[in-house]
């Protein structure tokens, strides 16, 4: 079964400065990747997702993230944050491969910016 | 266009106590998700509906039914409440394959006393 794995369950980094959030991915088939956003009391909504292509994908709010199938990871970047961008986010995996139609969710990273 | 709409948004339930938690979208997606929300857990499945008519189990389904009334709408249903049941509890849409983006609704809190 897949996996996702997000080692670092809270980032705090200041004002300005970059960011990278850690996900990693256990499947030695191919994979569908993709990474939300969740602000205090509301749902999740899409950042950016990887399918097939360049290994670098943009999304919204200045936020990237590179695939890399060698190291199985997703990891999530951006070179100055915002107050704004507190929130917890989530890297996830769909399970394609087994003809099912889930989606394996890691547990999170709760991203503190600090003024 | 609303998107993914759940009802109710907060609820409390004492042990043993029976509810349903509705769900319905208006994107004319054909895959329709419940998960739960526990801190440190991220999200887990509890039952999915891959297209109208269908529906599977997913990571966590024990205590919970589910209903596919018809493409709009999947409700979860809590027959017996149980503590560990208090959680944030979310829907999810998806146009068709597992590529697409889920939408997800605002969520439901759920205290069982």
């Amino acid at each position: 079964a897949q996996s996702v794995t997000q080692l670092d369950s809270q980032v705090p980094v200041f004002e300005e400065a970059p960011v990278e959030l850690r996900c990693n991915y256990s499947s030695s088939v191919s994979v569908y990747l993709f990474w939300y956003v969740q602000y205090p009391n509301q749902g999740l909504q899409l950042l950016l997702k990887y399918l097939s292509g360049s290994t670098l994908v943009k999304g919204i709010n200045g936020f990237e993230a590179e695939f890399n199938k060698s190291q199985t990871s997703f990891h999530l970047r951006k070179p100055s944050v915002h107050i704004s961008d507190t929130a917890e986010y989530f890297c996830a995996v769909s399970d394609q491969p087994s003809g099912t139609y889930k989606y394996i969710f890691g547990t999170g990273t709760r991203l503190k910016v600090l003024a | 266009n609303a998107g993914v709409t759940q009802t109710p948004k907060f609820q409390v339930l004492k042990t043993g106590q029976s509810m349903t938690l509705q769900c319905a979208q208006d994107m004319n997606h054909n895959s329709m998700y419940w998960y739960r929300q526990d801190p440190g857990m991220g999200l887990r499945l509890i039952y999915y509906s891959a297209s109208e008519g269908t529906t599977d189990k997913g990571e966590v389904p024990n205590g919970y039914n589910v209903s596919r009334l018809n493409k709009r709408e999947f409700s979860l249903r809590l027959e017996s409440a149980a503590p560990s049941q208090t959680s944030v509890y979310f829907c999810a849409s998806v146009k068709a394959l597992s590529t697409d983006t889920q939408y997800f609704g605002p969520g439901t809190r759920l205290t069982v006393l």
